[in-house]
């Protein structure tokens, strides 16, 4: 089946930090490869889509793509704020159009 | 404004207890969702809803089923509500089979 793995779970920065978190996926289809992000309290918000390999999703100074070559896909950032403190979610949708497979989450602390 | 509501959003029960979600959303979309979210597992899909009295089990359906008799409410149902199922819970949509989904701001459930 499909899967997602998300290794790092916590990271801790300072403002104007660089931010690059990364995943790996499995699947047999064409996916989709997305990333949310959730804000204590809240369900998480679609932060990025990239549908095509080696294309860059851009939202809110956040850019993402992703590398069917080594089936792996990245969100960066190049100067975090400590509102982009959140936890952050890769997910895969593939092309089957069923439920996303998430990664376990990357715990984003930024300190002014 | 695109919305996806949650009720209760928080909610004690006794092991034993029936309990319902209720999850409604303002987009007309097609398709919706149960996941729950627990420390170190991420979120996990419970159902898919594709439209009116369509629905199908995702990764982990035992101890729940749902419901959904108008586009825009889909409910979420424990018989015999268990601690394990103490969790946070998250009801999305979806346009059509669409990869982007929409979350709410999820249901905080302990069942003591």
């Amino acid at each position: 089946g499909d899967s997602v793995t998300q290794k790092q779970g916590q990271v801790t920065l300072s403002e104007d930090d660089f931010l690059f978190i990364n995943c790996t996926y499995s699947t047999t289809t064409y996916p989709t490869l997305l990333w949310y992000v959730q804000y204590l309290g809240q369900g998480p918000q679609l932060l990025l889509k990239v549908t095509t390999a080696n294309n860059k999703g851009i939202s809110r100074g956040f850019e993402a793509t992703y590398d069917k070559g080594t089936t792996s896909f990245h969100l960066q950032k190049a100067s975090v704020q400590e509102s982009d403190s959140a936890v952050y979610f890769c997910a895969l949708a593939p092309n089957y159009a069923q439920g996303l497979t998430f990664g376990l989450g990357t715990r984003v602390s930024v300190f002014p | 404004d695109m919305k996806v509501t949650q009720m209760p959003r928080y909610l004690i029960k006794r092991m034993g207890e029936n309990v319902l979600l209720e999850c409604g959303q303002d987009m007309s979309h097609e398709t919706m969702y149960w996941y729950r979210q627990d420390p170190g597992l991420g979120l996990q899909l419970i159902y898919i809803s594709y439209d009116v009295d369509s629905n199908s089990e995702g990764d982990i359906p035992k101890g729940y089923r749902v419901s959904r008799k108008k586009r825009e409410h889909f409910s979420l149902i424990l018989d015999s509500a268990k601690t394990n199922q103490t969790s946070v819970y998250f009801c999305a949509s979806s346009r059509d089979r669409g990869r982007e989904q929409y979350f709410g701001p999820g249901t905080r459930l302990t069942v003591l």
